[in-house]
């Protein structure tokens, strides 16, 4: 079975610095991964993904994210964060056989950037 | 708008009764999904459609859930005999078919937040 882990139920950041949100998963096989975000009374707005190729890749509003194989992760990074940057962020994952499939999430992280 | 629309925004009923609601996804995905999401967790799946077709139901969805998309267009998911437990944000989203089908990233609504009293 797969899943996300999110460790972190909230990330405190001044404006300015960096921001990391981490996310690690477990599935069988070459996963989808997937960032989206939700502001308070929205819907999620998807954010970035990894399916192949270079491990760094680079989403909306500033946003990267690092696939690491050996250590099962998809750690999120913006360099300079915004308070508009508050929200709460979900990581997700698909397995290689769910060619259509549903998104598993992880419980989410709240990200609080202060002025 | 093009994005994906749903309707209502906000539900508050009593127990015991059945609610509706609508997911109008992006005209061109023909895949359309299903999700709930209560507070302070991820959203969960319920189901997924290909068009008209009902592929895949959660456990999640008890009988008393019942969704359909009958031209393949929009979809509607029913609550029979609402519970208190039935309390949550019912999100829909959709996607394309092209490309990289499973690297396909999905669209969400804004979601309908049912409150059950």
């Amino acid at each position: 079975a797969q899943s996300v882990a999110q460790p972190e139920d909230q990330v405190n950041v001044a404006e300015g610095n960096p921001l990391t949100v981490k996310c690690t998963y477990s599935v069988s096989g070459n996963p989808y991964l997937f960032w989206y975000v939700q502001y308070p009374n929205r819907g999620l707005q998807f954010l970035l993904k990894y399916i192949t190729g270079d491990n760094l890749v680079k989403g909306s509003y500033g946003f990267e994210a690092e696939f690491n194989k050996s250590q099962t992760s998809f750690h999120l990074k913006k360099p300079s964060a915004l308070v508009s940057d508050s929200a709460l962020y979900f990581c997700a994952v698909r397995g290689p056989t769910d060619s259509w499939g549903k998104l598993q999430f992880g419980a989410g992280t709240q990200v609080v950037v202060t002025p | 708008d093009t994005g994906v629309s749903q309707d209502p925004r906000h539900k508050i009923t009593k127990r015991g009764q059945n609610v509706t609601f609508r997911c109008d996804p992006i005209s061109e995905h023909n895949r359309l999904y299903w999700y709930r999401q209560t507070l302070g967790q991820g959203p969960e799946f319920l189901t997924y459609f290909q068009n008209e077709a009902q592929l895949e139901k959660s456990r999640l969805l008890s009988d008393r859930f019942s969704a359909e998309r009958p031209k393949g267009s929009f979809s509607t998911l029913e609550i029979q005999r609402t519970e208190q437990g039935d309390s949550a944000m019912y999100l829909c989203a959709s996607s394309s078919e092209a490309g990289l089908a499973g690297g396909n990233e999905q669209f969400f609504g804004p979601g309908t937040r049912l409150t059950v009293l």
